[in-house]
């Protein structure tokens, strides 16, 4: 079983939904975590970063760390056509390498 | 723009050989990253230099090594390539030394072992 775990998708929405993305991992002892998005053919880019449990908020996007639950969330209002992308989730605790998720493909239809 | 460059952004070659990979971090950044993504393993940490100096290692094999130059661009040496080893290649940079800095990724480097 994977440190951490992601549906692949694809997951379509029409334009204007509420997306929800979700992972889920196994390592307790993770701090910090991060939504990253990656457009087809092009290197991942960082979208939410967030430090233990809670929400954060950054215009459309909010994530969500519940950390005994063990399960993050990404949450995209308003979804637009320019948001389809693979979003991968990524976290770590302090001073160890990155561990990301399989990624999930996000597909918004116009 | 991330700012990191990489080259070159496609590489086709046999088994057996051995490819370079190049990275030139952004301006002002110490810290250089190297994954390993495909489509059955994700992506992976291969290795982090910080200042020239390897400071942690992930699952890299030992066909694969890297370095950092003193300008601080990175190599990524893979050798006796096999077929498995076809994937993209990201190189990320970041400023200080803790996995926890905001890592920023180049656009990668497409190898094609047949």
């Amino acid at each position: 079983q994977k440190e951490v775990e992601q549906d692949p998708g694809p997951l379509s929405v029409p334009e204007g939904a509420i997306v929800s993305l979700n992972c889920t991992y196994s390592n307790s002892a993770f701090q910090y975590f991060m939504w990253y998005r990656q457009y087809s053919r092009k290197g991942p880019e960082l979208l939410m970063y967030t430090y233990s449990s809670g929400n954060k908020e950054d215009g459309r996007f909010t994530a969500q760390v519940d950390k005994s639950s063990k399960y993050i969330s990404l949450f995209i209002r308003d979804s637009q056509p320019s948001d389809s992308a693979t979003y991968l989730c990524a976290m770590n605790n302090a001073g160890n390498m990155l561990t990301f998720g399989g990624g999930t493909r996000l597909m918004v239809k116009p | 723009d991330s700012g990191v460059t990489q080259t070159p952004k496609h590489l086709i070659t046999a088994t057996g050989q051995r490819v370079t990979l190049r990275c030139s971090p952004r301006s002002g950044d110490l810290s250089v990253y190297w994954y390993q993504q495909s489509l059955d393993q994700g992506l992976q940490f291969l290795i982090q230099y910080y200042n020239g100096e390897e400071r942690a290692k992930g699952n890299i094999l030992e066909r694969f090594s890297a370095q950092q130059f003193p300008d601080l661009h990175s190599e990524l040496n893979l050798s006796s390539l096999e077929l498995g080893d076809s994937a993209l290649y990201f190189c990320a940079s970041s400023v200080g030394p803790p996995a926890t800095d905001t890592q920023y990724f180049g656009p990668g480097t497409r190898l094609t072992v047949l």
